[in-house]
């Protein structure tokens, strides 16, 4: 089941570039995106979402740009922060209530 | 900020035996699931649960998992006859409303079987 698909496993960027994560799914009938952030020993945090009649949100130093026509989603991290040297997660879902579809995860090391 | 609890954080156990993961929802959530992650893989879901009934569960969430919600703060995942290949981390998560909201994460329970 591959609904959801993150083709880089990590992505190394310098402290203050931006990070651009990308995701792909195949399921049409998927409502909302989400962005995942996971540390080690810990269990995945909410960053942010995207309702698919969206093409952008944004908040803070987090932006999601949604193009359904091309079944793509990105999240750009600006300015990328030490602290944020993680692993990211896409996850999408068909009801609002119902269960999330995860990408496998892109590992992201900020260095300084 | 609340916080979705799980215990054990690690818990070993011989093939065969039956376990019994617990979580402590955010208060007022209403929708209650559990995931799971084995080591290298993606994060899979297993079950959905809101007012006191499964509302969805995948193929893995076969008839060796059950899950409970007794007392109405606690949501445990109980595995019956557990299999080598059921080690992997156990996420509780819960949600207080629909929408593009995401779903809080508990830290996870490691579980091992030997």
């Amino acid at each position: 089941d591959q609904q959801v698909k993150q083709n880089s496993p990590s992505l190394s960027v310098q402290e203050g570039r931006i990070s651009i994560l990308n995701c792909d799914y195949t399921n049409s009938m998927f409502d909302y995106f989400l962005w995942y952030k996971k540390y080690p020993a810990e269990g995945p945090t909410f960053l942010i979402s995207i309702s698919s009649i969206k093409d952008k949100n944004e908040d803070g130093r987090f932006t999601v740009f949604l193009n359904k026509s091309a079944k793509h989603l990105s999240l750009h991290i600006v300015p990328s922060q030490p602290g944020d040297s993680a692993v990211y997660f896409c996850a999408a879902k068909t009801d609002s209530w119902g269960k999330l579809q995860f990408g496998a995860g892109t590992q992201v090391v900020v260095t300084p | 900020e609340p916080e979705v609890t799980q215990t054990p954080s690690h818990q070993v156990t011989q093939m065969g035996q039956e376990v019994i993961l617990r979580c402590v929802p955010i208060s007022n959530h209403l929708y209650f699931y559990w995931y799971r992650q084995i080591l290298g893989q993606k994060v899979e879901f297993l079950v959905s649960f809101y007012n006191n009934e499964i509302s969805e569960k995948s193929e893995i969430f076969d008839d060796q998992f059950s899950v409970e919600r007794p007392d109405g703060s606690n949501f445990t995942l109980k595995i019956r006859s557990t299999k080598l290949e059921d080690s992997a981390m156990y996420f509780c998560a819960s949600s207080e409303e629909t929408g593009p909201g995401g779903y809080t994460f508990g830290s996870g329970t490691r579980l091992t079987v030997v």
